[in-house]
């Protein structure tokens, strides 16, 4: 079964230090997101990107953070100066868009921890 | 997006069907009602979603009120492996729109 691959897994970062998530959604498919969970909390959404430019994008998506997808495959998620309250799961997520696909797929998450 | 709700957990025996209510009273007519579940902290996994029919995959069955105003998620035989966090949440199909999360039911499957 085809599925979405987020790398690192777990990534620890210095207060104000520039991070990059990166995510592998399912080849052909053409909406892809970035949701966020802290820890004992709600999946939050961040962001969602289509025809290479954001769609829709939440009050938590700041100037802090951006998303591209430089080279057709990878979709990353840059955070420029990583806060405390960044610490959380990050979840990518595509969705394919077909009638017969209609379902989003999620990676398993990176866990970002700031110290 | 429809509102829904679901309590906050519950409990089922091993071997036995869950029955995992959810009331969307305010969903609209070309709302879909989608279930996700989240097991520990790994990324959120599809189950499956209707309109106003009854449907079944290889994983549940998703019951759906005449008014649309609820549903019920079923696990026909729940093992351990069911324990998670299950979402029940509104949406448009064939729309790319965000899911939005509540905060689920905590199913726990007991041995």
């Amino acid at each position: 079964e085809p599925e979405v691959t987020q790398t690192p897994s777990h990534q620890v970062t210095q207060m104000g230090q520039e991070v990059i998530l990166r995510c592998v959604p399912i080849s052909n498919h053409l909406y892809f997101y970035w949701y966020r969970q802290i820890l004992g909390q709600k999946v939050e959404f961040l962001v969602s990107f289509y025809n290479n430019e954001i769609s829709e994008k939440s009050e938590i998506f700041d100037d802090q953070f951006s998303v591209e997808r430089p080279d057709g495959s990878n979709f990353t998620l840059k955070i420029r100066s990583t806060k405390l309250e960044d610490s959380a799961m990050y979840f990518c997520a595509s969705l394919g868009m077909t009638h017969m696909n209609t379902e989003a797929f999620f990676g398993q998450g990176t866990r970002l921890t700031v110290v | 997006d429809a509102k829904t709700t679901q309590p906050p957990s519950m409990d089922c025996a091993e071997g036995r069907a869950a029955n995992l209510p959810c009331n969307h009273s305010t969903i609209s007519g070309n709302e879909y009602v989608y279930w996700y579940r989240q097991i520990h902290s790994q990324g959120p996994q599809y189950i499956i979603h209707g309109l106003k029919n009854n449907e079944t995959n290889e994983m549940a069955s998703l019951i759906i009120t005449e008014d649309r105003k609820s549903s019920t998620l079923i696990l026909p035989h729940a093992t351990l492996r069911d324990t998670a966090v299950y979402y029940c949440i509104g949406k448009s199909q064939g729309g790319s729109e965000k899911l939005v999360f509540g905060k689920g039911t905590k199913l726990t499957v007991n041995p």
